[in-house]
């Protein structure tokens, strides 16, 4: 079946530093990507959309410039986030469509921003 | 709005007994997910529907998709402690990009 291998799966950074997440597609190639944010207790918040070769697609509320996310090839997704601060801190998913897989998602990345 | 709709939120349950958690969605959709969240972790599929009337069953749980009412059900039965986990369903909406809009979760306990 499809694999999304996402790392790290755990980061604690410094106020003011940034964070890379990346999201690869193990076995199929992946044209879509989104990626979420989950707050304990809490569900699934669609961050952005990912598509390979163009711009990402935010949503309302989600700034850009501090959430970069590229898309330079058909296995790998990333996300930076810029300039974390202790809000920031959650729990960040990708996932990946295929059109015989449906979707597939990553194991998640817990990043604490001290 | 697009809206998807879970109830019950929390549900605590004993041991071998049956229960039936709802979701409701906002405006058409023929496309729904149930997904299985474990503490800490991602998310792990559990049932896909695709067609008005699709019933699927895997062990314990059932799901079922009634598009005309907007209503999918995810049954559980004879309820065991490996159970407990927090349980989603998403729905793709016509016009979304194919984005999955996410319930708000239901964190199912089984008691012994």
């Amino acid at each position: 079946g499809a694999v999304v291998s996402q790392h790290p799966s755990r980061v604690i950074c410094k106020s003011g530093t940034s964070v890379k997440i990346e999201c690869r597609s193990l076995d199929f190639q992946a044209t879509t990507m989104f990626w979420y944010r989950q707050f304990p207790k809490q569900s699934l918040m669609l961050m952005a959309t990912s598509n390979e070769g163009s711009k990402a697609t935010y949503e309302q509320g989600v700034e850009k410039d501090k959430f970069l996310i590229n898309h330079a090839s058909l296995t790998l997704s990333t996300l930076t986030v810029t300039s974390a601060h202790p809000e920031d801190s959650s729990f960040y998913i990708c996932s990946a469509l295929q059109s015989s897989y449906g979707y597939t998602f990553g194991s998640g990345t817990r990043l604490t921003v001290v | 709005e697009l809206k998807v709709e879970q109830n019950p939120l929390f549900l605590s349950m004993q041991e071998g007994k049956n229960y039936t958690i709802y979701c409701n969605y906002s405006t058409t959709s023929d496309r729904l997910y149930w997904y299985r969240q474990d503490p800490g972790k991602s998310l792990e599929s559990l049932f896909v529907l695709l067609s008005n009337g699709a019933v699927k069953q895997e062990g314990r749980l059932m799901a079922s998709l009634d598009t005309k009412a907007r209503l999918s059900t995810l049954h559980i039965t004879a309820a065991v402690h490996d159970l407990s986990a927090t349980y989603f369903c998403a729905v793709v909406f016509p016009g979304s990009a194919r984005q999955l809009t996410f319930g708000s979760g239901t964190q199912l306990t089984v008691l012994p």
